[in-house]
């Protein structure tokens, strides 16, 4: 069971080009996501996908756009990189748990795959 | 300005000395995670908590949901090497998968 699985692991780019950000998981989840992580602020959610052709704006979407059209899959594309833009990207995917505790409620639970460590020149 | 405030951003300290990470918040949360993540690595679930004063534990770590929902906290006991690591909270509002992460504590487990 591989979990989540990115690609690259390791990528430099020139300013202005593109490129796509793999991610696939293997656990049957609806919901999957991609963060950025920089020294000092956490993971910042980029987009989120909630199933199957459906995807939203996370906290830092400019730059960037996704698709979902299977459920295993979900790719990051940059579509003209710029230096703001390195660092480590999380691709991650949840399921939703329910808990009944004289109230209903949900959250989730993330599975984060290994990263991509992107410099852009 | 962060929804998750973590303290301290950095902690060193010596093997079997024990130790506290807070996550604070004004905002009140359903739920509340703590992720352990290791250079080069993606950030791995330790718990989740999702009443108001529940009280997890797993082995030498301490986690605790404040009564309001609003903070949390993490103690590790005895700490040890194999503890080094960045620890990141982060918590879900509502019914939302939606999860907002906390800055991160570097904690450094000299032996």
């Amino acid at each position: 069971n591989a979990g989540v699985t990115q690609t690259p692991k390791f990528q430099v780019l020139k300013t202005g080009q593109s490129m796509t950000l793999q991610c696939a998981q293997d656990m049957n989840h609806e919901y999957m996501s991609w963060y950025r992580q920089d020294p000092g602020m956490g993971l910042r959610l980029i987009h989120y996908s909630v199933g199957a052709g459906i995807t939203d704006q996370g906290e830092v979407p400019n730059g960037y756009n996704v698709s979902r059209s299977t459920t295993e899959d979900f790719p990051l594309r940059l579509l003209s990189a710029a230096p703001s833009q390195t660092s480590v990207y999380f691709c991650a995917s949840s399921y939703t748990r329910t808990g009944l505790n004289k109230r209903t409620y949900t959250w989730a639970e993330a599975f984060f795959g290994q990263g991509t460590r992107l410099t852009v020149v | 300005t962060q929804l998750l405030e973590q303290s301290p951003q950095f902690l060193s300290i010596q093997e079997g000395e024990n130790l506290t990470v807070y996550c604070n918040s004004s905002s009140v949360f359903s739920s509340l995670q703590w992720y352990r993540q290791e250079p080069g690595e993606g950030p791995v679930l330790l718990v989740t908590v999702v009443t108001g004063g529940e009280v997890k534990k797993l082995k030498r770590l301490t986690f605790q949901f404040g009564d309001a929902r609003k903070d949390s906290s993490l103690h590790i006991t005895a700490a040890q090497p194999g503890d080094t690591g960045l620890y990141l909270c982060a918590g879900t509002r509502g019914y939302g998968n939606k999860l907002v992460f906390g800055a991160g504590t570097i904690l450094r487990v000299k032996s």
